[in-house]
């Protein structure tokens, strides 16, 4: 199967940093981008949907300008948490599809983020 | 409204019991259904994707089914390799190709 790569996989930091997540997608090119959230004993929760060269759709919800998305290549998105609260703190997964290619999201191992 | 239901929230089995995990699903049609593995601090792992009711997919004790209003994932004779929480997800016909996740079914297996 695809393979997906996050990075980094911990990250502790101070309330009021921003953090930045990669995710990368391995061997094949990623047109769509997912970013999720989980929450202990909880399933994922989408965040937003990136397309590569375009801007990023969130959920409702969602403060655009709380966790910043980029998505400039077919295999790189990444996700900002900008001055993070401990609130913030949580699961962050990321999954990678090409629709007409393949339509199944393939996942990134996750970056726990505890913010202090 | 569009849901994804599984059940049972959790599942404890003996070694070698087999067993079926269920997803039932109303959405306004279904371009594919999808079930995952996770363990506990990793991402999803993939398993399957199913797109048609009858269709069914195997892979080593696994195997999954698709009706018009459900999904099985049935395990045949588990191990404690096995213990994990399984999700389902469905994808609409058009649009985002966003998933609708369930809340998953966490599975023991006892050795």
């Amino acid at each position: 199967g695809a393979v997906v790569s996050q990075h980094p996989s911990r990250v502790i930091c101070k309330s009021g940093t921003s953090v930045k997540i990669e995710c990368r997608s391995l061997d094949f090119q990623a047109t769509t981008m997912f970013w999720y959230r989980q929450f202990p004993k909880q399933s994922l929760m989408l965040m937003a949907t990136s397309n590569e060269g375009s801007k990023a759709t969130y959920e409702q919800g969602v403060e655009k300008d709380k966790f910043l998305i980029n998505h400039a290549s077919l295999t790189l998105s990444t996700l900002t948490v900008t001055s993070a609260h401990p609130e913030d703190s949580s699961f962050y997964i990321c999954s990678a599809s090409s629709p007409g290619y393949t339509d199944t999201q393939y996942f990134g191992p996750g970056t726990r983020l505890t913010v202090l | 409204e569009d849901q994804v239901t599984q059940s049972p929230e959790a599942l404890r089995l003996q070694e070698g019991e087999s067993s079926s995990l269920n997803c039932s699903y109303t959405v306004s049609g279904l371009r594919g259904l999808f079930w995952y593995r996770q363990d506990p601090g990793k991402g999803p792992e993939f398993l399957f994707t199913l797109y048609s009711a009858g269709e069914e997919k195997e892979k080593e004790r696994l195997k999954a089914t698709l009706t018009k209003k459900e999904s099985f994932l049935h395990i045949t004779a588990p191990k404690p390799e096995d213990s994990a929480t399984y999700l389902c997800a469905v994808q609409r016909p058009s649009g985002t190709y966003k998933y609708i996740f369930g809340t998953g079914t966490r599975l023991k297996v006892l050795a």
